[in-house]
């Protein structure tokens, strides 16, 4: 089944352990990224990648980092996690170069 | 100013009515346009995207005004199934900045009531 693959589902830590969020897709797809999404702020993104060793800022990198070693994963790393990325996360890939046409993974509620 | 806004609603529909709602983007060089629908803390699904001549699909109904930067959400003869949150979605001007970058509203929510 073609499908975004994130885990875990949920995760409770606590200030500065790091940690990561790790994303996977089978789909062969270029584009990757990475979404918060808060109430009444919609969903940002925090980082994109349109090809392995390929990444850029969203609009919200500031405490992530990403890598994008192989084409079908992309985790998401918090190395020193704080309250304000208490939040609900997603991964999504895209057949489209540009990210268009996004298939969702089915988040993690991250509480710090 | 946020780059997309939509009217976070609710928009409180009878089953069987039709309901509409817009969103407005602020950069005239965006290119791309889309509907995304989410459940409620669910990944959102791509419903529609949305085409300059406007396009249809089903009961759903999307249309572009670049001229006053908007593109709006009909939806006709509505089901208790189409409760959601209706996210707008603009993907940036053709630059070496924004490829890639793709700006999410905050969401339209509707409710369908019997």
């Amino acid at each position: 089944e073609a499908q975004v693959t994130q885990n875990p589902r949920y995760l409770i830590t606590v200030t500065g352990k790091k940690l990561t969020v790790t994303c996977s897709q089978n789909m062969n797809h270029e584009y990757m990224s990475w979404y918060r999404q808060d109430p009444g702020l919609g969903l940002r993104q925090i980082y994109y990648s349109m090809n392995v060793e390929v990444t850029d800022k969203g609009d919200v990198p500031e405490g992530y980092k990403v890598s994008r070693k192989e084409k079908r994963n992309f985790p998401l790393i918090l190395e020193s996690p704080s309250p304000n990325q208490t939040s609900l996360y997603f991964c999504a890939s895209s057949p489209r170069v540009k990210g268009e046409k996004l298939f969702f993974g089915s988040g993690t509620q991250l509480s710090v | 100013r946020k780059e997309v806004e939509q009217d976070p609603g609710p928009f409180n529909v009878p089953e069987g009515a039709t309901v509409a709602f817009n969103c407005t983007y602020s950069n005239s060089a965006s290119q791309s346009f889309f509907w995304y629908r989410q459940d409620c803390r669910k990944e959102p699904k791509l419903l529609m995207s949305v085409y300059s001549s406007g396009n249809e699909d089903g009961r759903f109904t999307a249309q572009l005004n670049r001229a006053s930067q908007y593109i709006s959400l009909l939806i006709r003869d509505s089901k208790l199934s189409d409760s959601a949150t209706y996210l707008c979605v603009v993907n940036g001007p053709l630059t070496t900045d924004s490829w890639g970058k793709l700006q999410f509203g905050a969401g339209t929510q509707v409710v369908v009531t019997p």
